[in-house]
């Protein structure tokens, strides 16, 4: 149980373009999504929690305008990175959590920008 | 302010060792403790938290953890790895009023020697 699915996998894009990430939740109805972002050789940096129908809370620092967060479902959260740029290669990883404390981690996205 | 120290940035052990990985954290409520593990390219998978009660926590894949509250650290043992045990591992802290959000160490890779 708790399995959690991204995609895609890995995604490549040119410079200024936008890009969808989806997270699901596959076997538990999500509270609780969040969305993290993972530079090479690092640990996790959380970029946004999301509660469904409600807006995301964005951490300090991150571009609310930049990364969209849609959480319409209790199943599905939506990343999208506006207008990518080089810089925002990374890998991005979504979390779900339900009631408990715990969260459970997709596979990740790995974006590349060109 | 809270935070989750990993000492060890790279340890490398032979088959068939006992590994032992260090996780200090400074939390000023009652913490909530989770291992993570993560192999190259992919999501986490939950090793085992630790939230209250007995304090010498069983995971999954032969891991445990020991809470030490006097020393502010949980350490995450395993009696004998394995090659498929190489991997990052991240030690993560929530607040138990507030655990939708944790916070991750720098994590320590793992690699095991033949």
């Amino acid at each position: 149980g708790a399995v959690v699915s991204q995609h895609p996998s890995r995604v490549i894009c040119k410079s200024g373009t936008s890009v969808k990430i989806e997270c699901r939740s596959l076997d538990f109805q999500a509270t609780t999504m969040f969305w993290y972002r993972q530079f090479p050789k690092k640990s996790l940096m959380l970029m946004a929690t999301s509660n469904e129908g409600s807006k995301a809370t964005y951490e300090q620092g991150v571009e609310k305008d930049k990364f969209l967060i849609n959480h319409a479902s209790l199943t599905l959260s939506t990343l999208t990175v506006t207008s990518a740029h080089p810089e925002d290669s990374s890998f991005y990883i979504c979390s779900a959590r339900w009631g408990g404390e715990t969260q459970y981690f997709g596979p990740g996205t790995r974006l590349l920008v060109l | 302010a809270q935070s989750v120290t990993q000492p060890d940035i790279h340890i490398t052990v032979s088959e068939g060792a006992s590994l032992e990985l260090r996780c200090n954290y400074s939390y000023g409520a009652t913490p909530y403790l989770f291992w993570y593990v993560q192999s190259p390219g992919q999501g986490l998978q939950l090793l085992l938290k630790y939230f209250s009660g007995d304090t010498l926590v069983q995971g999954i894949k032969g891991f445990e953890a020991e809470f030490k509250r006097s020393q502010s650290s949980f350490n995450l043992r395993k009696p004998s790895v394995h090659w498929s045990d190489a991997a990052e591992y991240f030690c993560a802290v929530g607040a138990k009023s507030s655990a939708s959000k944790i916070i991750f160490g720098s994590g320590t890779r793992l690699s095991i020697r033949p």
